[in-house]
């Protein structure tokens, strides 16, 4: 499968808990995004990287959000003490720096109780 | 700020019919306008695109048409079918990074 894949699909936490995605890019895409996606809206960029190097991060991401993709292959995208209002589907993309390439995941689901 | 608007949450059609799907945004440097599809418990997957260069691009039954003068662009989809059912996403591109409206859920009815 040489897709984007992301882990876990589906997760269920407690308020305050802290929980961590993973994603694997497509192999040769040098870029990979983080989106969330609520209910009726569309995917709202959180951040990026270009390698291992994060070069945008989006106001919707606050001081619990934390990203890495530290070899510039794989990326893992922390929230610390959940809130009820992280649940969310979180979608990661991954591209060779056009928007062609630009291929999504299935995403995880996020539900905070 | 949301940069890339899709007014219609929903659109229903009749199968055999035209879809068409609106978005309007407002950053007039977007260099590249896409559309996704989205089923449910799966990622957006890429549909059409069309360059800010063009005002129409055609690709089988789906035609995305932009006007740039008022920063609109559709998508047509002719004539639809039960399969199209499902999220449609627009999505503008600056720098390789996008943007993307709130959907509008297309139902094709038999």
């Amino acid at each position: 499968d040489t897709g984007v894949s992301q882990n876990p699909r589906h997760k269920i936490t407690k308020r305050g808990q802290n929980v961590t995605f993973r994603c694997d890019p497509i192999s040769e895409h040098n870029r990979l995004y983080w989106y969330r996606q609520t209910l009726g809206q569309g995917p709202e960029f959180l951040t990026y990287f270009q390698n291992e190097a994060q070069l945008e991060k989006s106001r919707l991401l606050s001081d619990r959000f934390s990203a890495e993709r530290p070899k510039g292959s794989f990326s893992t995208l922390e929230i610390q003490r959940t809130e009820q209002g992280d649940s969310a589907m979180y979608l990661c993309a991954s591209s060779p720096g056009t928007v062609y390439g630009y291929t999504f995941g299935s995403g995880t689901r996020l539900t905070v109780v | 700020d949301q940069q890339v608007k899709q007014n219609s949450p929903s659109l229903s059609v009749q199968e055999g019919r035209i879809s068409i799907l609106n978005c309007d945004y407002t950053n007039s440097m977007f260099d590249y306008f896409l559309w996704y599809k989205k089923y449910p418990a799966e990622g957006p997957t890429f549909l059409i695109s069309i360059s800010s260069i063009k005002d129409k691009n055609e690709d089988g039954r789906f035609t995305v048409f932009l006007n740039k003068s008022a920063k609109h662009l559709s998508l047509h989809i002719v004539p639809s079918q039960p399969g199209d059912s499902a999220v449609y996403f627009c999505a503008a591109s600056l720098n390789n990074d996008m943007r993307f409206g709130a959907g509008t859920r297309l139902t094709v009815k038999p």
